[in-house]
């Protein structure tokens, strides 16, 4: 069975610093994508990057960036100079590429982000 | 319109009664999923259509929960003889096709503002 860990469920930082949120997953499937998706106060999920498994380069995009470790099973996901509207909850997801589970996401249960002024 | 559509955004309901929830994913999306989110049991898989496929719904969790997709577009969610603990924000994503086994395959979904059931 899939599971998805993000053991912080809460981070309150100071506007422009750094804050890193971390996701654990287990998988006995060897293919697989990752996601990292962001929950605004009006509650639609953005989708923010796809990663799989095949890939293990860190990925920048403006001031997120993710580091996928497959040795540690570890995705983890960095906001530099935080600003007050990354506060959000971040939902860590994984889904595999078989074709009886049409990709469905399995999710953490989510980081809330508070950045103060 | 641009994104997945979900309607109403708001249903409070009471207990013993059944409800509808519509999702009108995003045109061109043949996978749609619906997933439920609440504060004890976090973000669920409900069930996933694509296509002309026969959907998978194992993530349903009791047979008070249906849904269908007519058209290949639309989709309605039931739920009959309400709970309390049926009360949580239901969402609907969709996404290019789901069904790929490939490495490029995956597309991410897209997910709407979701419907916030309250049963009383």
């Amino acid at each position: 069975a899939q599971k998805v860990t993000q053991a912080q469920t809460e981070i309150s930082v100071v506007e422009k610093e750094d804050v890193t949120l971390d996701c654990v997953y287990e998988t006995r499937d060897t293919t697989y994508y990752l996601f990292w998706y962001k929950q605004p106060p009006s509650g639609e999920l953005v989708f923010l990057i796809r990663r799989n498994s095949f890939d293990e380069q860190n990925e920048i995009s403006g001031r997120y960036s993710w580091n996928f470790q497959k040795s540690t099973s570890s995705f983890n996901f960095t906001i530099t100079a935080s600003q007050v509207v990354d506060s959000a909850v971040y939902f860590c997801a994984l889904s595999d590429l078989s074709k009886a589970a049409g990709n469905k996401l399995t999710f953490g249960g989510g980081t809330r982000v508070l950045v103060k002024p | 319109g641009a994104g997945v559509s979900q309607s109403p955004s708001n249903k409070v309901t009471e207990k013993g009664k059944d409800v509808e929830l519509r999702c009108d994913p995003i045109s061109g999306h043949t996978a749609l999923y619906w997933y439920r989110q609440s504060l004890g049991q976090g973000l669920e898989f409900l069930i996933y259509f694509q296509g002309n496929s026969a959907p998978d719904k194992s993530g349903l969790p009791s047979d008070r929960f249906s849904a269908e997709r007519t058209g290949g577009s639309v989709s309605t969610l039931t739920i009959q003889r309400t709970q309390q603990e049926d009360s949580a924000v239901y969402l609907c994503a969709s996404s290019l096709d789901g069904s790929g086994t490939g490495v490029s395959d995956n597309q991410p979904q897209h997910f709407g503002d979701g419907t916030r059931l309250s049963i009383l």
